[in-house]
């Protein structure tokens, strides 16, 4: 069965330090596709970023950094100097890949980070 | 590029009457659409998935007499809660996506649906 883990469930930093999200995922499809989606109070899921299970290949957006590593099954989320406006809650997702994929995203249960000034 | 709109943004209504909420892709033509809802400060529940041109997909425990689901075009779909009471008070949210082209979800503004 396919599950997505975000073990922390909120974080506080002051702004300007570093945070990093955890998330751990269980999938038994060798094609997969991971995300990370954002959730300001507004409510809207913004895209952050896909990664494709056959690209371990790190990225750096900005502040914004992930590590994934297949090892570990883990698609770790790092915010470089932190800022108010990173308060949200952030969602880890994973989706079957595949010719025959449904394309439904399984969620975590999200981390809500709060960035105090 | 990829903007889901989702209209209206909020609604409240009386128990017993029907919701209407639209889900669109603007810029891009959306092979699937799926349709969630959240309850405060917990993850998203997938209600339904639905591809255009066929009935939806409903997961399990989701009633589909009471939450109505079409896909007319590449664009649009709409979900309909029917009779509604005040349980399905809730945050509902669509996504789409266009297989063709990349396996990502695009999420729409959200619905908040308050039935009294």
């Amino acid at each position: 069965a396919q599950k997505v883990t975000q073990a922390q469930t909120e974080i506080s930093v002051v702004e300007k330090e570093d945070v990093t999200l955890d998330c751990v995922y269980e999938t038994r499809d060798t094609t997969y596709y991971l995300f990370w989606y954002k959730q300001p109070p507004s409510g809207e899921l913004v895209f952050l970023i896909r990664r494709n299970s056959f690209d371990e290949q790190n990225e750096i957006s900005g502040r914004y950094s992930w590590n994934f590593q297949k090892s570990t099954s883990s698609f770790n989320f790092t915010i470089t100097a932190s800022q108010v406006v990173d308060s949200a809650v952030y969602f880890c997702a994973l989706s079957e890949g595949g010719s025959s994929n449904t394309g439904k995203l399984i969620f975590g249960q999200g981390t809500t980070l709060q960035v105090k000034p | 590029g990829a903007v889901v709109s989702q209209h209206p943004s909020w609604v409240i209504c009386k128990s017993g009457t029907s919701v209407k909420i639209e889900c669109r892709s603007l810029d891009f033509q959306a092979t699937t659409m799926f349709w969630y809802r959240q309850f405060p400060k917990q993850s998203l529940m997938l209600m339904a998935t639905s591809n255009e041109g066929s009935k939806a997909t409903y997961e399990q425990g989701v009633e589909k007499d009471k939450f109505l689901i079409n896909h007319a075009s590449l664009t649009l779909s709409t979900l309909t809660v029917t009779s509604a009471h005040p349980e399905d008070s809730s945050f509902y949210i669509c996504s789409a996506r266009d297989l063709r082209l990349r396996p990502t979800q695009y999420f729409g503004p959200g619905t908040r649906l308050l039935v009294l």
